[in-house]
């Protein structure tokens, strides 16, 4: 049983192009994550969606839009595909409220422009 | 704000050595502390963690200490072994919200 899954695993499109990652976490955790990953493994929190309601948006360009549909996905929508989005994209999810709470990651996307 | 530091990288040590990782850490309050570890081509996951001063938080032959006193935690293995090359992420999450700090990666590398 895969706790946090990401689709797709790899991704090479064209600068310009639309892209969407998906997510999905069976823990019945109420926080999702979203995180990129550079190619020196520095890890950067994008945003942090509370039971479907945006909680942290990091400064990140307007071309990226998460989307949580339920509590249990958030998906990540990219316009606009730039050279410098290349990277791994990882989504984690936590329990809500006061903790500590670990998180937990999926496998991640490498999302690759051409 | 809060945040953690910890050596850069790369390291790389021969099977059976000792690993010192350092992790410091800069928080207001009280918070808990972290170490994941990255696999080639995976994602983080959990290694250990401490929820306050003094705790030690222990797994597969690592260990790490919450040091108030010099806002520390660092990660030790006594004996390493090439399954452990990896990245290792310090971490930590003030016990209010579920905001989580990394730092930047520390990259093992053990060879037989």
């Amino acid at each position: 049983d895969t706790a946090v899954s990401q689709t797709p695993k790899y991704l090479v499109t064209q600068m310009g192009n639309d892209k969407s990652i998906k997510c999905e976490q069976n823990l019945g955790h109420d926080t999702m994550y979203w995180y990129k990953q550079d190619s020196k493994k520095f890890l950067k929190i994008m945003f942090s969606y509370n039971n479907k309601e945006l909680i942290i948006n990091e400064t990140v360009p307007n071309r990226f839009s998460p989307k949580s549909p339920d509590k249990a996905h958030l998906n990540l929508h990219i316009n606009s595909l730039e050279l410098g989005d290349s990277a791994v994209y990882f989504c984690a999810s936590s329990q809500a409220g006061t903790g500590p709470y670990e998180q937990y990651f999926g496998p991640g996307t490498r999302l690759t422009v051409t | 704000g809060d945040s953690v530091t910890q050596m850069e990288g790369p390291v790389t040590l021969s099977e059976e050595a000792f690993l010192t990782i350092n992790c410091t850490y800069t928080a207001t309050g009280y918070p808990s502390l972290f170490w994941y570890v990255q696999y080639p081509g995976e994602g983080l996951q959990l290694l250990l963690k401490a929820t306050k001063a003094d705790d030690k938080g222990s797994n597969k032959g690592f260990e790490a200490t919450y040091r108030k006193e010099t806002t520390s935690f660092h990660l030790e293995k006594g004996s390493v072994q090439v399954s452990d090359s990896a990245v290792y992420f310090c971490a930590l999450t003030p016990n209010t919200g579920n905001q989580f700090y990394f730092g930047t990666g520390t990259s093992l590398t053990v060879i037989p």
